[in-house]
């Protein structure tokens, strides 16, 4: 099955600054890749498909970019309702596989 | 708007079997195919198991394949999930989660259910 790393684990940022998030896939999975948004004690959110697609609703301040291996989900500007954590996902092979999480918090 | 309802979670005993559902409403369920998605306590998230929007295809992860029954019923919007031979590993909140496009899959999720907990203890 296709690994997926994300990095760091925890990342410490001030509200207002950017925030960067990094995954990294196995092998190359093209461009099929998501990432998810979850706050404590809720279910994950869809934020980003296809790398770069914003899912309906998601802020303009979350971004996507890569492809074949490497991977980031930059957020602008960070809002306090942006820490949480962030779970990349890919869906070229079965099985579906998920990163271990970047948890961002308040610096 | 769409909305995804899981139910059925309790605390089993090792190597019992327990049925999970998800009742799905604001969309037209029997055109979008459906993912379970589960999350040990403290833990990522990990895929389970996908159905078709018809019911033709399964798909499942290696750690419940032969376990593990994923199923729909169209005409009451409700998938479900058949879990048997649980094991304490087994132990997370179920989440059900809807394919994005309609008639195929494209294997992201959105949206998601709130979960329900399975706790598998003695």
């Amino acid at each position: 099955e296709i690994v997926m790393t994300q990095s760091p684990a925890t990342l410490s940022v001030s509200p207002g600054e950017r925030a960067t998030l990094s995954c990294r896939a196995s092998q190359s999975v093209g461009t099929t890749l998501a990432w998810y948004q979850q706050k404590r004690g809720q279910a994950p959110r869809l934020l980003i498909y296809g790398v770069s697609a914003r899912a309906t609703g998601i802020p303009s301040r979350f971004s996507g970019s890569g492809s074949g291996t490497e991977f980031t989900l930059t957020i602008s500007s960070l809002q306090s309702e942006d820490f949480a954590v962030y779970y990349c996902q890919q869906y070229n092979k079965w099985p579906i596989t998920f990163g271990q999480g970047t948890r961002l918090e308040i610096k | 708007q769409e909305q995804l309802v899981e139910s059925g979670g309790d605390v089993v005993q090792p190597g019992g079997s327990l049925r999970v559902s998800c009742a799905a409403s604001g969309f037209s369920f029997s055109t979008y195919g459906m993912h379970w998605v589960r999350q040990a306590p403290g833990k990522g998230l990990e895929w389970v198991a996908f159905i078709w929007h018809d019911g033709s295809h399964e798909y499942y992860a290696d750690s419940v394949k032969g376990r593990f029954t994923v199923s729909r019923d169209n005409s009451k919007n409700t998938l479900y999930l058949q879990m048997n031979s649980l094991r304490a590993d087994d132990t997370a909140v179920y989440y059900c989660a809807k394919d994005w496009r309609p008639l195929t899959w494209t294997n992201w999720f959105d949206p998601w259910g709130q979960g329900t907990l399975v706790t598998v203890s003695s």
